[in-house]
């Protein structure tokens, strides 16, 4: 079975300095992972998906298969970037059953 | 695409009632999963519904079912409800062969 491990509860950074979310996963073939962002109010969102290698506001995250990690960086926080985080796996084609991590609040201090 | 809505927003039931939850998907989103998110916790995955059959299943008991409608809506029903029931109930719909799934606002139940 698959699980995924989000080992903060809570991350305090300062505006403008880096942020990094850890996210390790263990399944044993080839999964697909994902950051969702949940802002105070609003419903969760996916922010970004390992496969597409992109960046959306600032963030990006390698899927490391060797060390299984998917971590989130930011090189410079945002005060908007004040949310509850949470990684998810997909274990591959053919499954669509989410297996997310327990969160991670980040808290950007002005 | 923020289309996925849920009813009620908030909901209070007693141990052993039974409770349905609704959720209406986006118009071209065949298939609908339910997900039960705890105080503190991530959201684990119940069920997901594709063309209105149940085809993937977490580990929850058979209490927990559901039913999708060709028009896009679907419901979550919980029997016999337990105090650990009490959580936000999430559903989220996606189109055929996308792994995008949408989130709705989430219903939050409470079992006293």
């Amino acid at each position: 079975a698959q699980r995924v491990t989000q080992p903060e509860k809570l991350l305090s950074v300062f505006k403008g300095a880096p942020v990094e979310l850890k996210c390790n996963y263990s399944y044993s073939g080839s999964p697909e992972l994902f950051w969702y962002v949940q802002y105070s109010r609003q419903r969760l969102q996916l922010l970004l998906r390992h496969i597409s290698r992109e960046s959306i506001k600032g963030f990006t995250a390698d899927l490391n298969k060797g060390e299984t990690s998917f971590h989130l960086k930011k090189p410079f926080a945002q005060e908007e970037d004040s949310a509850m985080y949470y990684c998810a796996l997909l274990p591959g084609a053919g499954s669509y059953q989410l297996t997310f991590g327990k969160g991670t609040k980040l808290s950007v201090i002005p | 695409e923020t289309g996925v809505t849920q009813s009620p927003t908030h909901l209070i039931k007693t141990r052993g009632q039974q409770v349905t939850l609704r959720c209406s998907s986006q118009s071209g989103h065949n298939t609908v999963s339910w997900y039960q998110q705890a105080l503190g916790q991530g959201p684990q995955f119940i069920f997901q519904y594709y063309r209105e059959e149940e085809n993937g299943r977490g580990n929850f008991p058979p209490r927990f079912s559901g039913l999708q409608f060709p028009n896009y809506s679907s419901e979550l029903n919980v029997n016999a409800l337990e105090l650990d029931d009490s959580a936000l109930y999430l559903c989220a719909s996606r189109r055929d062969s996308y792994n995008e799934q949408f989130f709705g606002p989430g219903t939050r139940l409470t079992v006293l």
